[in-house]
């Protein structure tokens, strides 16, 4: 059972624009929000993350927006540049110390 | 951030053989550290959790006698594919947890099993 819902799939954005990865959860106990982006072939990196005491983090082009009461959270990334082009991981945990629930991932393309 | 690496970072066994992965924590004491299979185009699957000095916990549906993890130290954690067979072949991937939220992933490691 996906504890972490994602959308989309893929993603397809011009370069200079906005993308938008939406992320939802069902379990209140989820305290740990990371996302992770991952070129093909490689290991997850961490981009961003945020506990849900704030609605929204950011760092550099990288922004997450945080719903607690929806029980939903985002990643944006600004002025995407096709380096970006890559696969983007919400995921949730309880207590930090548990192993993460990713989402299904969405495929971002960024076109020149 | 904190790096961990994998070693081997691929590998190509034949049936019925045994394989090694190695998961180190490089710059930090890592007492949970947490492995992963990922198939293309899909999301990691965990399939183990492994605390220093104690027994992995699995996943259901995960063979312990099958995939065999050893956490010998804070630093090194290591995943054993015994009697490996095609369908093993995967992507895996170990992360590892500092003191505090974050966990950091290795750069897995392609197995494939002829």
């Amino acid at each position: 059972q996906q504890q972490v819902k994602q959308s989309p799939q893929s993603l397809i954005v011009q370069k200079g624009g906005i993308s938008i990865i939406n992320c939802a959860y069902e379990n209140t106990a989820f305290d740990y929000f990371p996302w992770y982006q991952q070129f093909p072939g490689k290991g997850p990196a961490l981009l961003i993350a945020i506990r849900p005491d704030v609605s929204e983090k950011k760092e550099g082009r990288f922004t997450i927006s945080f719903n607690k009461s929806a029980k939903q959270f985002s990643l944006h990334i600004m002025d995407s540049q096709p380096g970006d082009s890559a696969t983007y991981f919400c995921a949730a945990t309880a207590n930090s110390g548990y192993a993460l629930n990713f989402g299904k991932g969405t495929s971002l393309l960024v076109t020149p | 951030g904190a790096v961990v690496s994998q070693h081997p970072s691929w590998v190509i066994c034949k049936s019925g053989t045994s394989v090694k992965i190695e998961c180190r924590s490089l710059d930090f004491q890592a007492t949970t550290m947490f492995w992963y299979r990922q198939f293309p185009k899909q999301s990691l699957m965990l399939m183990a959790t492994s605390n220093e000095g104690s027994k992995a916990t699995y996943e259901q549906g995960v063979e312990k006698d099958k995939f065999l993890i050893n956490h010998a130290s804070l630093t090194l954690s290591t995943l054993t594919v015994t009697s490996a067979h095609p369908e093993d072949s995967s992507f895996y991937i170990c992360s590892a947890r500092t003191g505090g939220d974050e966990q950091y992933f290795g750069p897995g490691t392609r197995l494939t099993v002829t």
